[in-house]
């Protein structure tokens, strides 16, 4: 077994603010993902990596930074945080090649001031 | 881009009662994968499901692959079942791209 870690589980922030979260994981999984979840909706995919300094765009990057700065570890940047943004960000992580499970963490929730 | 429709948006049962969620989806490779997500907590995954049936204790999930669709069937419902539910395809051995969930209240 294994799990996922993620910090700060709150984060609150001012507008204009650039912002990190991070993410951990003791699975040794190939492959993490920063997904984003607004309030009610399914989860949009933000940025994955497959492998230690490998970042890969999804639909939802802009405004966002990231960097995997080894095997077990994943941030995620918001840029330029947003008045009245509010969600949560949920790392996941799967072994890399077909068939494989992904598993979450437990969220960070954003709000911005 | 990937689609993925999922029903009933929103399902109140009462305790005791059956429920099944749809979820159909625009790829025929999908190895499909349902998530259930406590109000406020991470998602867990159910099940990771690409063809047939699989069961676990009162959760049942079926894909059909060829009819682009997959199910969860959730038999004699409880409280603690209440939450959101998620299924979620994997058509290119890569990333997941989500259905918008079910919410399921159970009553008691």
């Amino acid at each position: 077994g294994g799990i996922i870690t993620q910090t700060p589980k709150f984060l609150i922030g001012q507008e204009g603010q650039k912002l990190t979260l991070k993410c951990q994981q003791n699975f040794n999984h190939d492959t993490m993902y920063w997904y984003r979840q607004d309030s009610g909706k399914g989860l949009r995919l933000i940025y994955y990596s497959i492998t230690e300094n490998d970042l890969q765009k999804g639909d939802l990057s802009e405004g966002y930074d990231a960097s995997r700065e080894k095997k077990s570890s994943f941030s995620l940047t918001v840029t330029s945080a947003q008045k009245n943004e509010m969600a949560v960000f949920l790392c996941a992580s799967r072994d890399w090649g077909g068939g494989a499970e992904q598993f979450f963490g437990p969220g960070t929730r954003l709000t911005v001031l | 881009g990937q689609q993925v429709q999922q029903s009933p948006a929103s399902l109140v049962l009462q305790e005791g009662e059956n429920a099944e969620l749809q979820c159909n989806f625009s790829s025929t490779a999908t190895r499909l994968q349902w998530f259930y997500q406590h109000p406020g907590g991470r998602l867990v995954s159910l099940f990771y499901n690409p063809s047939g049936t699989k069961h676990t204790g009162r959760l049942t999930s079926t894909t059909v692959t060829n009819e682009r669709r997959g199910s969860l069937h959730i038999s004699s419902s409880q409280t603690t079942d209440s939450g959101t539910y998620f299924c979620a395809i994997d058509p290119n051995y890569n990333v997941l791209y989500f259905g918008s969930g079910t919410k399921l209240t159970v009553e008691p």
